[in-house]
């Protein structure tokens, strides 16, 4: 089972920051907090993962509260092919065996709209 | 590099027909997995590998199976196709530790 929860959805005006909440109140220490993100009929892309730490790339920001039971993921200036579902995964790191498998929980679906 | 290919990207089956959808990468990574989607719902695992000549159960891994002989190809079989084989099938790899996986587009298949 998935150690994550996250909203169904959640909806953005474009241009706007979009703020996805995830709650992961249970996982361990060794546990990183990755993000995944599905555009319509297309493969899950990844986008960011952290431990404790705030994380951002070209893609996204991952802010980790500091008792890692929850995070944000921030896109900063959302745009209409943000449009996606939202996926938060705890995978543990260095993994090996069946430790490295993304388990898929329903996600958030995020509406950008103009 | 192509990333990960999947081929083909879609494809009608009779009930009982077998087939093999083909996964490949070209990013030498060692991980590699099968899932499946069914319509409104999230990605369920099938099969997956570590690395080459090692392959292991998913959540749903009946009426599939899989093989690893080289790193760059992870093929999966149907046995005998079944209607409620029906669904959108992904394949991804991975180089292992502190990376994301890398999805291929999909393989869309129906059974009839």
């Amino acid at each position: 089972d998935a150690k994550t929860t996250q909203p169904p959805s959640m909806d953005c005006a474009e241009g706007r920051a979009a703020n996805l909440p995830c709650n992961h109140s249970t996982i361990s220490g060794n546990e990183y907090v990755y993000w995944y993100r599905q555009i319509h009929s297309q493969g899950p892309q990844y986008i960011i993962h952290g431990l404790k730490n705030n994380e951002t790339n070209e893609m996204a920001s991952l802010i980790i509260t500091e008792d890692r039971k929850s995070s944000t993921l921030i896109l900063p200036h959302a745009t209409l092919r943000d449009t996606a579902v939202y996926y938060c995964i705890a995978l543990p790191l260095p993994y090996g065996g069946s430790q490295g498998n993304l388990i898929f929980g329903k996600g958030t679906k995020l509406s950008v709209k103009p | 590099n192509a990333g990960v290919t999947q081929t083909p990207k879609f494809q009608v089956l009779k009930t009982g027909q077998s087939m093999t959808l083909q996964c490949a990468q070209d990013m030498n990574h060692e991980y590699m997995s099968w899932y499946r989607q069914d319509p409104g719902m999230g990605l369920r695992l099938i099969h997956y590998s570590v690395g080459a000549g090692i392959t292991d159960q998913g959540e749903v891994p009946n009426g599939y199976n899989v093989s690893r002989s080289t790193t760059e190809d992870f093929p999966l079989r149907l046995l005998s196709a079944a209607p409620s084989q029906t669904s959108v099938y992904f394949c991804a790899s991975s180089y292992g530790f502190a990376y994301g996986y890398t999805f291929g587009s999909g393989t869309r298949l129906t059974v009839v």
